[in-house]
């Protein structure tokens, strides 16, 4: 069966640590990967996407990784904030005819202790 | 200011009642979407556009039902036939169905 699975269990984490978030996926082939932030009560907001053919990303404090034999990404944020707290969720993107389907895993919960 | 609104914030529904959620945006986007949100449960994909007056069941359109007369709107109606209504509703647009935008969400509860 096709699977997408995060952290069940919440991260919590020192103040100034890396957090480290995987997303780990099973009998898909996606297009590209996305990860997203939802703070309660609000819809997610987009954090970062990537393509099947590219190994890592990086935008300010945030870095992805895409492992397409693994079927796995990580998502890490260095010098870990309290504001950094939130889910975080990843999203595959499969082609389906002329369009694309995202499929979003639960979430992983990450806090960040002062 | 661009971005997605949705509204109410909170929407309370009584048995055998249609109530319709409202999602507005003007981030000029040709695609929109209708997921339902419950504790425990990924995004689920109730209904999708990409273009206006052409809409496509996602997931769990089941007691659900959707317009796109205009590019900038995408309301929701839950009808009464949707029997486990109670969950956060959210609405997205996309260029392409790639990066998408959510709005704010509305909870939907059940008297």
């Amino acid at each position: 069966s096709q699977k997408i699975e995060q952290n069940s269990e919440a991260l919590n984490i020192q103040e100034g640590k890396t957090a480290t978030l995987t997303c780990n996926y099973t009998n898909y082939s996606p297009a590209y990967l996305q990860w997203y932030r939802q703070d309660p009560g609000r819809g997610p907001v987009f954090l970062l996407l990537i393509r099947e053919n590219e190994k890592e990303k990086r935008k300010e404090r945030l870095k992805v990784t895409f492992d397409t034999t693994l079927k796995q990404s990580l998502f890490h944020i260095t010098a870990s904030q309290p504001a950094d707290s939130a889910t975080y969720l990843c999203a595959l993107a499969l082609n389906a005819g002329n369009n694309r389907k995202l499929i979003w895993g639960l979430g992983t919960s990450l806090a960040v202790n002062p | 200011d661009g971005g997605i609104t949705q509204s109410p914030k909170y929407l309370f529904r009584k048995e055998g009642q249609n109530v319709t959620l409202s999602c507005e945006q003007n981030l000029n986007h040709d695609a929109m979407y209708w997921y339902r949100q419950d504790p425990g449960q990924g995004l689920r994909l109730i209904y999708y556009s990409q273009i206006v007056n052409d809409f496509q069941k996602g997931d769990i359109a089941e007691g659900y039902s959707v317009s796109r007369e205009k590019k900038e709107s995408f309301p929701l109606t839950v009808t009464s036939a949707q029997k486990n209504p109670t969950a956060f509703y959210l609405c997205a647009s996309s260029i392409r169905a790639e990066t998408q935008y959510f709005g704010p969400g509305t909870r939907l509860l059940v008297l």
